[in-house]
């Protein structure tokens, strides 16, 4: 069965840094593509960015709004993910998820983790 | 950037009935990659379609996805209890970045 789980979340003040922790379970985690995705409470998803595997040169690509200050990374041996923020602002308040590519064909979420909020407040 | 408009915003139905979710796209989706997903209160999303219209494991045979270029729709025939909940259609065919709708929220009449 496939499992992700998240870590890492909580309160930080603006300005502050926090780095989020995603394993992985289940299936083959160093073959995978992943990606994080962000919610804001009552709001829509947001596609935040995402990794390749090392077969795939550890690619990495970010969304407009998080570019140079978020910075995905992954460390096969622990069969995990990693999302580190920077400079955090009220604005990146919300729910992360990582979630596994389904396939190269189809850059899509098949399986997603519970989620871990990211409230950011002074 | 592509922006995906998703309507109706809310769509009151009650069980046994067929439910129509609409996805436009500001520009052709390259290749019909859109896909959709489910998403409940408290809980992550789900995949139920990817490539406009192919059925994600383990999906029911409920829910049908069609469309091309710029307009795609989700379909769900005879909706059950379980069926309400706010839908996501995302694409993912043209540069990044990934881009989801706003979001249909089914709810029961």
């Amino acid at each position: 069965e496939v499992q992700l789980v998240e870590s890492g979340g909580g309160l930080v003040k603006p300005g502050g840094t926090l780095r989020l922790s995603c394993a992985g379970t289940g299936f083959s985690f160093s073959d995978a593509w992943m990606s994080w995705v962000r919610q804001a409470p009552g709001k829509g998803l947001e596609w935040v960015g995402r990794i390749k595997s090392k077969r795939g040169g550890e690619t990495r690509d970010y969304a407009a709004p998080v570019k140079g200050r978020f910075s995905i990374s992954r460390d096969d041996s622990k069969n995990t993910v990693y999302l580190e923020i920077n400079s955090l602002k009220m604005e990146d308040t919300a729910v992360y998820y990582c979630a596994k590519v389904f396939a190269l064909e189809h850059l899509v979420f098949d399986y997603w983790g519970q989620g871990t909020l990211v409230s950011v407040s002074s | 950037e592509i922006v995906l408009t998703q309507s109706p915003g809310t769509l009151s139905l009650s069980p046994g009935e067929r439910a129509t979710l609409s996805c436009r796209a500001s520009q052709s989706v390259s290749s019909n990659y859109l896909a959709w997903y489910q998403q409940k209160p408290g809980q992550a999303p789900r995949l139920l379609i990817y490539g406009a219209s192919s059925r994600a494991t383990g999906i029911s045979d409920r829910f049908s996805g069609s469309g091309s270029g710029t307009d795609f729709t989700l379909t769900i025939s005879r909706l059950e209890p379980e069926d309400f909940a706010v839908y996501y259609c995302q694409q993912y065919g043209n540069s990044f970045p990934y881009t989801f709708g706003q979001g249909t929220k089914l709810e029961i009449k």
